[in-house]
């Protein structure tokens, strides 16, 4: 089993539309959570950080669970420019450990 | 202000020839890595440093070696290139261990034939 796992999809949604991605993560010893955007061959880059009350960046909201052991990212009122592929990142900082998931892909569809 | 860039960008190897990508920051970062992206895979921490004369093992070190002899820099060298090594490799740099935000450079997209 992956440490980080993340729907691949493609997920293909309309301009507007309201889109979810989780992903899970296997040790509970995670302490950081994050969700980079990497656009097609190019590098990742951070979205934002999760925090544990959950947090907003614009369209953007993350959400931790740590009892179950995922996160999620919703993106509101999709853009043709938030076509990507989404990281899940979780990090350990008592040692020296970052997980990248696979990534999701999405697709906004004018 | 240029972040972090590698260089090459693109290149052909052939089985047994060898090579160093270079990574090279400008935000003054203690910790620099060493990726590899392949399909499906997500990223795969090869090497790491955390400071200047230091480097360790990450994920999937073998048939790599890497060097940072200043801040700045940051050496992969493959040794005897392997068509297993034909991937995406990026290297990125951050402030934090751990915690915070990790900065990328473009990418070295290699083919090992």
């Amino acid at each position: 089993r992956k440490e980080v796992e993340q729907d691949p999809g493609p997920f293909n949604v309309p301009e507007g539309a309201t889109v979810a991605f989780n992903c899970t993560y296997s040790n509970s010893a995670s302490q950081s959570f994050f969700w980079y955007r990497q656009d097609c061959r190019k590098e990742p880059k951070l979205l934002m950080s999760v925090y544990s009350s959950g947090n907003e960046d614009g369209r953007f909201t993350a959400q931790l669970n740590r009892a179950s052991q995922y996160i999620s990212l919703l993106i509101r009122d999709s853009k043709l420019s938030d076509s990507a592929t989404y990281l899940c990142v979780v990090a350990y900082t008592g040692g020296f450990k970052t997980i990248f998931g696979a990534g999701t892909r999405l697709f906004v569809k004018a | 202000n240029a972040g972090v860039t590698q260089t090459p960008k693109f290149r052909v190897l052939k089985t047994g020839q060898s090579m160093t990508l270079l990574c090279a920051q400008d935000m003054n970062h203690e910790y620099m890595y060493w990726y590899r992206q392949d399909p499906g895979m997500g990223l795969r921490l090869i090497h790491y440093s955390v400071g200047e004369g230091t480097t360790a093992k990450g994920e999937v070190p073998d048939g790599y070696n890497v060097s940072r002899l200043k801040k700045q820099n940051f050496l992969l060298g493959l040794e005897s290139a392997a068509p297993s090594q034909t991937s995406v490799y990026f290297c990125a740099s951050s402030l934090d261990r751990g915690k915070g935000e990790q900065f990328f450079g473009p990418g070295t997209r290699l083919t090992v034939l």
